[in-house]
This record gives C-alpha cells, sequence and structure tokens, in this order.
C-alpha cells in the first residue's frame, strides 16, 4: 500500500458527461500528480499541484481540470467526455524536497459508453 | 524534451535465470532515473532510482539497475528470476532541471515461466 487513496475505483458513464476524480496523496507530500494510462497512448502525465498550487502541465485536454484543496487532497474534473477518454487514472504523490520517487495511488477506470 | 524507450515488448524468461529490461533515455541535463512495476488491476510500485553517484542501484525485490551515462541506458537487472515477477515494467525518467514531471516509457511485460 503506497499510502495514496483514490476514489472512486471504478466509473462508467456515457459521453457527453462529467465525472470527478478525488486523490489523497500521502501524509506530509505536497505534490500531486495526475497520469492517464491508455492502451494506444500508455502513461502520460497529465498535470502536478504542489501545495495547491499548479506546477506543471502535460498532455491534459481542455476539457480536463485539475485543483488541490486546502487539506492537499486533489481533484480531477472530466467534462463532455469520448469514447476515448476511457483509461486507467493515475494519482501519485511525493516528498516535499529533492527528487524523490513519486508514489501511485490504485487508480481510477473510467469506461465511457 | 525528455523520452524514454523500452525496446521490447515482452521479454520471457525461465525462472531462476537472470534477467534484463532494458530502458535507453534522452533528456537535457542530468537525468534522474526511475523503474517502477505495475501488476495486474494495480498502481505504479516503486522499485528504484538513480539520482547521482554509484551506477549501480539496488532496489526492492532483489532487482538492480545500472546506469550507462555513454550509452544513455538504465537496464533493470535481477539475478535470478521468479514467477513472482511477472508483471509489466515501467522505466521513467526526468531531467534535474524539469521539475517533476515524469516521463514513462511504453512499458515492458515479464514473463517469468515455471
Amino acid at each position: 500500500d503506497s499510502g495514496v487513496t483514490q476514489t472512486p475505483k471504478h466509473l462508467i458513464t456515457a459521453t457527453g458527461q462529467r465525472v470527478t476524480l478525488r486523490c489523497s496523496p500521502r501524509s506530509g507530500d505536497l505534490s500531486v500528480y495526475w497520469y492517464q494510462q491508455s492502451l494506444d497512448q500508455g502513461l502520460q502525465f497529465l498535470i502536478q499541484y504542489y501545495n495547491g498550487e499548479e506546477r506543471a502541465k502535460g498532455n491534459i485536454l481542455e476539457r480536463f481540470s485539475a485543483q488541490q484543496f486546502p487539506d492537499l487532497h486533489s481533484e480531477l474534473n472530466l467534462s463532455s467526455l469520448e469514447l476515448g477518454d476511457s483509461a486507467l487514472y493515475f494519482c501519485a504523490s511525493s516528498a516535499p524536497t529533492g527528487p524523490d520517487e513519486q508514489f501511485f495511488g490504485p487508480g481510477t477506470r473510467l469506461t465511457v459508453l | 524534451a525528455q523520452s524514454v524507450a523500452q525496446p521490447e515488448d515482452q521479454v520471457n524468461v525461465a525462472e531462476g535465470n537472470p534477467l534484463t529490461v532494458k530502458c535507453t533515455y534522452s533528456v537535457s541535463g542530468n537525468p534522474y532515473l526511475f523503474w517502477y512495476v505495475q501488476y495486474p488491476n494495480r498502481g505504479l510500485q516503486f522499485l528504484l532510482k538513480y539520482i547521482t553517484g554509484d551506477n549501480l542501484v539496488k532496489g526492492s525485490y532483489g532487482f538492480e539497475a545500472e546506469f550507462n551515462k555513454s550509452q544513455t541506458s538504465f537496464h533493470l537487472k535481477k539475478p535470478s528470476a521468479l514467477v513472482s515477477d511477472s508483471a509489466l515494467y515501467f522505466c521513467a525518467v526526468r531531467a534535474n532541471n524539469a521539475g517533476n514531471m515524469l516521463t514513462f516509457g511504453g512499458g515492458t511485460r515479464l514473463m517469468v515461466k515455471p
């Protein structure tokens, strides 16, 4: 168990809908990262937050947004969902200082029908 | 831009034999390199990392990796494979001047047969 929690584990929804994925980092970690894992695109970095502020942006679509709250949990919002958004979404966290490894949550499997 | 290549989609090895999973990278600046393992329906688990220092890095579950700067490689190795090592392995890199964004390779499926 990495200490990173994600809810829900599974999400099934229809095209055009909006969903919210939630992540709680390890105790003491200030950084939260979101990744998307799909068969065709592999594992792709979406966005990073550090202590409530956006720190880095990767291949995140404009239909997607994220935020990190004062208690350091983070939410990834996916809107106007398309079939191609079906994927595993991982959250990871890392220690506040140094080039430390990222610890990954169990993921949320999103299925868009 | 940084990138990682894992040239083998799958590696097959017999239990008890040594294993190698290959990884090459491209970054500007000095690299920070990581290996992760993913079991079915699970998140990624950290195995080991290279930041600086000794080129041979030892990690969890008996795995080790060798950093080779001239060949820009960071191959994962284990002297004696176990059936339970069968999983998906990911190599990742970030430059030391590029924030914490990790770039992952496409993954290599390791199959260890009894």
